[in-house]
């Protein structure tokens, strides 16, 4: 299996632009994570989905931030508009069902924001 | 409430040391329990996890863990490290309350000398 795939893996963008992160999960995995990784919080989970249904996304730190998971094999994390504070690593795990089973992560998109 | 907790922020050992990072869990029940590696640059590799049964789980890369029930503690394990070691160790925890999400200690960052 080639694992979880996230695009682009780096981004460099001016602030006030929109920025789309971009995950394919392993296949026959139902749950789906966004995770952003900075020094000064660590990991912390924005939102996940299940079976294309967002479950949680209490993580989500605010309206600029927008996710989609359109069909079984794909799914973006929207930022609109982008600010310097949302320079970060952002991560796609994804996990068959239940809880127990492992989250495979993808490389992370390492964003920044001028 | 639920937490995670690893103490040290970085560890330095010797190549060939014993190791051992320490993690603690805030629950009122057994939780799932996990370690993840993360090497510079790349996305969280799984080690090991605990579900039930025996309390010492053996991960890959000669690692191990245990969980002490009565201490509330999962903390990793290794006789011998080896420089190829060197990463960012998290614990993460699954609660038995309907979430399907993990909670990530904050990292422990592990340097290893010649």
């Amino acid at each position: 299996d080639a694992g979880v795939i996230q695009s682009p893996r780096h981004e460099v963008t001016e602030m006030g632009q929109e920025v789309t992160l971009r995950c394919k999960p392993i296949s026959g995995h139902d749950y789906l994570f966004w995770y952003r990784q900075t020094m000064m919080r660590g990991l912390e989970l924005l939102i996940y989905f299940n079976n294309n249904v967002p479950i949680d996304d209490s993580g989500m730190p605010e309206d600029r931030f927008s996710a989609k998971m359109p069909n079984a094999s794909f799914s973006t994390l929207k930022i609109q508009p982008s600010e310097p504070r949302d320079s970060a690593v952002y991560f796609c795990a994804s996990s068959r069902p239940p809880l127990q089973e492992t989250q495979y992560f993808g490389p992370g998109t390492r964003l920044l924001v001028l | 409430a639920q937490s995670v907790t690893q103490p040290d922020i970085h560890i330095t050992v010797s190549e060939g040391a014993s190791l051992e990072l320490r993690c603690n869990y805030s629950y009122g029940a057994t939780p799932y329990l996990f370690w993840y590696v993360q090497s510079p640059g790349q996305g969280l590799q799984l080690l090991l996890k605990y579900f039930s049964g025996d309390t010492l789980v053996q991960g890959i890369k000669g690692f191990e863990a245990e969980f002490k029930r009565s201490q509330s503690s999962f903390n990793l394990r290794k006789p011998s490290v080896h420089w190829s070691d060197a990463a960012e160790y998290f614990c993460a925890v699954g609660f038995q309350t309907g979430a399907n999400n993990l909670f990530f200690g904050t990292g422990t960052r592990l340097t290893v000398i010649p």
